[in-house]
């Protein structure tokens, strides 16, 4: 049990679907943060929260639309992705923003036939 | 920009032998080192983690070694066990967001 739990765990999507992640963490943190991970590379850093606050877009495509409702809840609305987005999507949160420990939940493994 | 460069991308040891995984980060105001351990379907669990004013932590067959000047840090596991392969990761703290190593794969021998 990890504390952070990702929904659905597995994803099959259309390049014309639209589709959500969803990110809840049970942890009483106040960041919440997105990542991409695609085989071979390093975890990209996609969004950051703060305080349901936007702090950080790491030059994301406007496919993905990130939306914060509040401190415990994350989502990552997709629309007409590209098969080079398939890959595992991590959620992770901590205390609050800055340098400390982050908890990921399991992942969305996400494929755009 | 600020990178982590991690090494060896793959390890086999012996079971009972140990391993290390060494890290360099290029960000000299980086200051936090977290290391994550993510077994295959599960997400990166954070394993230990070491701050910038300390040169060495242990946890139980788990260490994590800090040589500032150098920018380079290391993590040492000892007595190793079949439980102990994964993949792991090194992370250094910049400006308030984690850069991630690509990864080495260890795979402990029985």
């Amino acid at each position: 049990e990890t504390g952070v739990t990702q929904t659905p765990r597995h994803l099959v999507m259309g390049m014309t679907n639209k589709k959500s992640l969803k990110c809840e963490q049970h942890l009483g943190h106040n960041a919440m943060y997105w990542y991409k991970q695609s085989a071979k590379k390093p975890l990209e850093l996609m969004f950051v929260y703060n305080f349901k606050e936007q702090t950080e877009n790491n030059s994301v495509p406007s496919r993905f639309s990130p939306e914060c409702p509040n401190s415990s809840h994350l989502f990552l609305h997709l629309h007409t992705l590209q098969p080079e987005d398939s890959a595992l999507y991590l959620c992770a949160s901590s205390q609050e923003k800055g340098n400390q420990p982050q908890h990921f939940g399991d992942g969305t493994r996400l494929s755009i036939l | 920009g600020e990178n982590v460069e991690q090494h060896p991308s793959t390890l086999s040891v012996q079971e009972g032998d140990s391993a290390v995984i060494k890290c360099t980060y290029s960000d000299s105001a980086s200051n936090y080192f977290p290391w994550y351990k993510q077994e295959l379907g599960k997400g990166p669990q954070l394993i230990i983690d070491i701050r910038s004013n300390v040169g060495e932590k242990k946890d139980q067959r788990i260490a994590v070694t800090l040589n500032k000047t150098a920018k380079h840090f290391s993590l040492h596991i000892t007595e190793t066990q079949p439980e102990d392969s994964a993949v792991y990761f090194c992370a250094g703290g910049s400006q308030g967001n984690l850069i991630f190593g690509k990864g080495t794969k260890l795979s402990v021998k029985p």
